[in-house]
């Protein structure tokens, strides 16, 4: 069963602090994984990566993948109170139908 | 931003009776998902569609049934609302081999 585990479940750091979100994943036959950031409504798109070892980048964010570790890491420095949210981590696997399986979520606080 | 619509926003039912959701798009995805949201389980797939008329089971499929009779359009259908069912709700739409974007959400309350 293709599954996604995210870690830590929950993280509270104080603003300027630099975090660091795991996601590791067990699918058949992986094509890509995402990472969306969710405040009080939608979730909201943050990267896609394919390949293993291209860092994707967004001002303070960051991300990368290890496809042969089977896990992915998002970064960010210099965090700001705007940053609290759950952040979700998606693999999406090539069998079957285009989907998205998710895990659980990191949900981050950022303290003033 | 893609243009997705949920509706209702809110509802509170009954236990027993049937509910549909409805999730309206308009960036012509071949794509669309419904899951649901709940403390300590993320989002979870209930049933998706890869085209009209063309619609599978996701891994909370039970009780729940959909309908895409329009590229734009996708329906949630809880039969027989069961108390379980209370969740949030939010639909998804893809056109392929990128990200997903993600409706508002549908808060729904069964008592």
């Amino acid at each position: 069963e293709d599954k996604v585990v995210q870690s830590p479940l929950s993280l509270v750091v104080h603003e300027g602090d630099t975090v660091t979100l795991n996601c590791s994943y067990e699918v058949t036959n992986f094509r890509s994984l995402l990472w969306y950031k969710q405040e009080k409504k939608a979730p909201t798109f943050l990267f896609m990566l394919t390949s293993s070892g291209i860092e994707k980048k967004s001002g303070r964010l960051s991300s990368i993948l290890d496809k042969k570790e089977l896990f992915s890491i998002l970064n960010i420095t210099a965090t700001q109170t705007g940053d609290s949210a759950v952040y979700l981590c998606a693999v999406t696997p090539t069998s079957g139908t285009y989907k998205y399986i998710f895990g659980t979520g990191t949900r981050l606080k950022v303290l003033a | 931003d893609a243009g997705i619509t949920q509706s209702p926003r809110h509802k509170v039912t009954e236990t027993g009776t049937p509910v549909t959701l409805r999730c309206h798009q308009t960036e012509n995805h071949r794509y669309m998902y419904w899951y649901r949201q709940d403390p300590g389980h993320g989002l979870r797939l209930i049933h998706y569609s890869y085209g009209v008329k063309d619609t599978d089971k996701g891994e909370v499929s039970d009780g729940y049934s959909v309908s895409r009779s329009k590229t734009e359009d996708f329906l949630l259908t809880l039969e027989s609302a069961t108390s379980s069912q209370t969740s949030v709700y939010f639909c998804a739409t893809a056109a392929g081999e990128s990200e997903a974007f993600f409706g508002q959400g549908t808060r729904l309350t069964v008592v």
